[in-house]
């Protein structure tokens, strides 16, 4: 168990719809990463926020946003969705800013678009 | 532009068969290396970090090592609860993911 929590863990949704994922970070750690796998994909990061603020953006589509609340825990929110989204979405978070602190991953939502 | 490849894509081995699974790079200005271990439908979890040329870092049947090129991931004597797929990734000025190397060990 790495200590991070991701809810739901299924998800499944209609196009068109908007739905929002949840992460909350290890105790202690500032950061927190979302990330999109899909099957024929490998991990393809979306966006970094450290401590309420966001601090670097990936292959994140304008379709989807993120945020980082006071308590540190996170939300990605994806709308507009297209059969194409359907993914696993993974949360990690770490200590420092940096990626080059080791990340810690929650167990992922799995997203079914219909 | 930054890159990163891991070979080979995927890799079968009979149970204590020794092994190693490759991580070549290019970036510019290596900040560190890691190794992470996923199992189907799950998060990756995290292996090893390497800094510099020359480290190597050991943890059960596995063993990391770093050129200024490439990093190794050696098995040793492997067993069926190691197969799952080895995911590198190199942080330069950005964090970039290789895409993997699934690894089926044989009982």
């Amino acid at each position: 168990d790495s200590g991070v929590t991701q809810t739901p863990k299924h998800l499944i949704t209609a196009t068109g719809q908007r739905v929002t994922l949840r992460c909350s970070p290890r105790s202690g750690d500032l950061s927190v990463y979302w990330y999109q796998q899909s099957l024929d994909q490998g991990l393809q990061f979306l966006i970094q926020y450290y401590n309420g603020e966001e601090r670097a953006k990936g292959n994140i589509l304008e379709r989807f946003s993120a945020q980082q609340f006071p308590d540190l825990h996170s939300e990605l929110n994806l709308s507009s969705l297209e059969l194409g989204d359907s993914a696993l979405y993974f949360c990690a978070s770490s200590v420092g800013d940096s990626p080059t602190y080791e990340q810690y991953f929650g167990p992922g939502t799995r997203l079914t678009v219909t | 532009e930054d890159q990163v490849t891991q070979s080979p894509e995927a890799l079968r081995l009979q149970e204590g068969e020794s092994s190693s699974l490759n991580c070549s790079y290019t970036v510019s200005g290596l900040r560190g290396l890691f190794w992470y271990r996923q199992d189907p439908g799950k998060g990756p979890e995290f292996l090893f970090t390497l800094y510099s040329a020359g480290e190597e870092k050991e943890k059960e049947r596995l063993k990391a090592t770093l050129t200024k090129k490439e990093s190794f991931l050696h098995i040793t004597a492997p067993k069926p609860e190691d197969s799952a797929t080895y995911l590198c990734a190199v942080q330069s000025y950005q964090l970039i993911w290789g895409a993997g190397t699934k690894l089926i060990i044989k009982p």
